[in-house]
């Protein structure tokens, strides 16, 4: 069984601030890790994903995570918040294939940015 | 990614009515997905949908308030029957590309 928590349900940063959203899995098999973003009034948007190999991945709108697995994580990060930044990011857990591709998502952490 | 397009975007509908969410993708995929996102809320997994075969629900998801179609590789529908205000939410449709899933934009729906 896999699972995810998101640490915050609400964050709050200053635009130019750094950006550090809270994800922690649970996963039995080789965890895929992703997050996505929805604006006001429209579906999710893919920000990133990690399969396989390096650890740090790069996403769209300068956003990044890593994948620790000693720590079960995969924090996403932004060095500096931009107004447009401030949406509902939702964290998801899924596995290759063969273990059943199911997609477990986060509660989800509402970012505002202030002025 | 595949373009994933959903009609109506929002609609306010009586309770007691029914109404269909339409899903139509720019390529062909085997597996598609309804999702359900109640104010608030994270998502939830309505059902997988993969054409040739029924529908394998979710729990606590059930064919007869949730018929899906699945006609070919690139459409679904999804009915929500016998609307009531709970059933208020985002219903969003999402398609598998290798180890992803991509959303549409959902379907936002009103029950008074």
């Amino acid at each position: 069984a896999q699972s995810v928590t998101q640490l915050g349900s609400h964050v709050s940063v200053s635009e130019g601030a750094l950006v550090l959203l809270r994800c922690n899995y649970s996963s039995s098999v080789p965890p895929y890790l992703f997050w996505y973003v929805q604006y006001p009034n429209q579906g999710l948007q893919l920000l990133l994903k990690y399969t396989t190999g390096a650890t740090l991945v790069k996403g769209i709108n300068g956003f990044e995570a890593e994948f620790k697995k000693s720590e079960t994580s995969f924090h996403l990060t932004k060095p500096s918040a931009h107004m447009s930044d401030a949406a509902e990011y939702f964290c998801a857990v899924s596995a290759p294939r063969n273990y059943g591709q199911n997609f477990v998502f986060g509660p989800g952490t509402r970012l505002s940015v202030l002025p | 990614s595949a373009v994933i397009s959903q009609k109506p975007s929002r609609d306010i509908c009586q309770r007691g009515t029914s109404l269909t969410i339409q899903c139509q993708v720019d390529s062909q995929v085997t597996m598609m997905f309804w999702y359900r996102q109640q104010p608030g809320q994270s998502l939830t997994l309505i059902a997988t949908a993969n054409q040739g075969s029924e529908a394998t629900y979710e729990s606590g998801f059930v064919i007869d308030k949730f018929p899906i179609s699945r006609p070919n590789l690139t459409f679904s529908t999804l009915t929500v029957s016998n609307m009531s205000p709970e059933d208020s939410s985002i219903y969003l449709c999402s398609v598998s590309e290798g180890n992803t899933i991509y959303f549409g934009e959902g379907s936002w729906l009103t029950v008074v």
